[in-house]
């Protein structure tokens, strides 16, 4: 079966660090462009960070930007994400993302996860 | 950054009718857009790429159009299923992605 399952979140105190796991099933996670993607209690979806095939190219959004790092473990097929000096304004539920049916070198997320909650408050 | 603007907000509809959820971008994001559903404590499912083909599996109740700035989906029927917050994404321009705020489609 063809899926993405996240895992590491939980309530950890602002300043603090988590890391969450991406872990495919049913296809070879290494294929493809791999997001994150948050949403906050009853908001709407913000595009966290965006790692590439190969690891060629690693992109964040602003608010993260020097604290959040995505990475691979091929062999695992699993995406990784590093949150460090985490803050009350990052808490929300996390999902990971696979692109899928791209044009023009641009893609559209196609599987997604169910979502990991990361709460952070003291 | 290109910002998503979507409306309504909120939109109320009986079973069987018709919705039109309209989004638009600050700059043109070509045919690079996509529509997602997304029901309570669920992940986003993919419905529409390339501004109007359906993903698989997608029931063709569903349609959309546009290019440019201005983007449609549309609804033909709506079903109890239906019932869900879409969210309107462009992948044209990157860093950032850019999300519509959503529309929540609710029982009238």
């Amino acid at each position: 079966q063809v899926q993405l399952v996240e895992s590491g979140g939980g309530v950890v105190q602002p300043g603090g660090s988590l890391r969450l796991t991406c872990a495919a099933s049913g296809f070879n996670l290494n294929d493809y462009g791999m997001h994150w993607v948050r949403q906050a209690p009853g908001k709407g979806l913000e595009w966290v960070s965006f790692i590439q095939i190969e690891e060629l190219a690693t992109l964040y959004a602003d608010s993260v930007r020097g604290r959040f790092t995505v990475s691979r473990d091929k062999s695992k097929n699993t995406v990784y994400l590093q949150m460090d000096s985490l803050k009350s304004e990052d808490t929300a539920k996390y999902f990971c993302a696979k692109e899928g049916y791209c044009g023009d070198g641009s893609c559209p997320l196609h599987l997604w996860g169910e979502g990991v909650l990361v709460t952070v408050s003291s | 950054e290109i910002v998503m603007t979507q409306s309504p907000a909120t939109l109320s509809v009986s079973p069987g009718e018709r919705a039109t959820l309209s989004c638009r971008a600050s700059q043109s994001v070509s045919t690079n857009l996509a529509w997602y559903q997304q029901k309570p404590g669920q992940a986003p499912r993919l419905l529409i790429y390339g501004a109007s083909t359906r993903a698989p599996g997608i029931p063709a109740r569903f349609s959309a159009s546009g290019s440019g700035t201005d983007f449609t989906l549309t609804i033909s029927s709506l079903q109890s299923e239906d019932f869900a917050v879409y969210y309107c994404h462009q992948y044209k321009k990157w860093p950032p992605w850019t999300f519509g705020q959503g529309t929540k489609v609710e029982i009238k």
